[in-house]
């Protein structure tokens, strides 16, 4: 029972690099999001996909893309690494917006 | 925007005490709200969830009911264990369907 899996589990990055982390599902969800975790602001949610093709932004967008090639991977990128795009990230996913998000196990990411 | 917010932490018990952690929120419309648990090193998993006025969402001995005179979802659970230390979130889904979350409480449970 796989449900959400996130990829890597853990990256130093340095200022100004790229990376692309990976999130699949395999329950068949409609929903998926993107959250980062820092301490003392709980998740904050950097884009939201309602299905298949379609993103949207959530209330810290700026500094990533995100990428809803199919209806089980949800990637986001970040083109240009800051240090204050460290933090952890969470992918969720969801059979329709309603319903209970599933989140996946986190990717920590550290800015350098 | 719509929004939750929760009292913050650190809240520190002792095994048996009764928990509340307070949540209210701010929202056009009536959104469904949820309430989430984070273990340490682990990603948040559902705890309990209302989508009505007057529901209570009840699981592993937490409760919170949707009031909307007092647009709140506090969670209460009446005896703790050491197990309950996680950090614990308040969420709503409101008209957009971007599920927000509150900051966050950690709750740390002593034998």
């Amino acid at each position: 029972n796989a449900g959400v899996t996130q990829t890597p589990k853990f990256q130093v990055l340095k200022t100004g690099q790229s990376m692309t982390l990976q999130c699949a599902q395999d329950m068949n969800h409609n929903s998926m999001y993107w959250y980062r975790q820092d301490p003392g602001m709980g998740l904050r949610l950097i884009y939201y996909s309602a299905s298949e093709g379609t993103t949207d932004k959530g209330e810290v967008p700026n500094g990533y893309n995100v990428s809803r090639l199919n209806k089980r991977e949800f990637s986001l990128r970040l083109e240009s690494a800051a240090p204050s795009q460290t933090s952890v990230y969470f992918c969720a996913s969801s059979i329709e917006a309603l319903y209970e998000a599933f989140f996946g196990q986190g990717t920590r990411l550290t800015v350098v | 925007g719509d929004s939750v917010t929760q009292m913050e932490g650190p809240v520190t018990l002792s095994e048996e005490a009764f928990l509340t952690i307070n949540c209210t929120y701010t929202a056009t419309g009536y959104p469904s709200l949820f309430w989430y648990v984070q273990y340490p090193g682990e990603g948040l998993q559902l705890l309990l969830k209302a989508t009505k006025a007057d529901d209570k969402g009840s699981n592993k001995g937490f409760e919170a009911t949707y009031r909307k005179e007092t647009t709140s979802f506090h969670l209460e659970k009446g005896s703790v264990q050491v197990s309950d230390s996680a950090v614990y979130f308040c969420a709503l889904i409101p008209n957009d369907y971007k599920l927000s979350f509150g900051a966050g409480t950690t709750v740390t449970v002593r034998a």
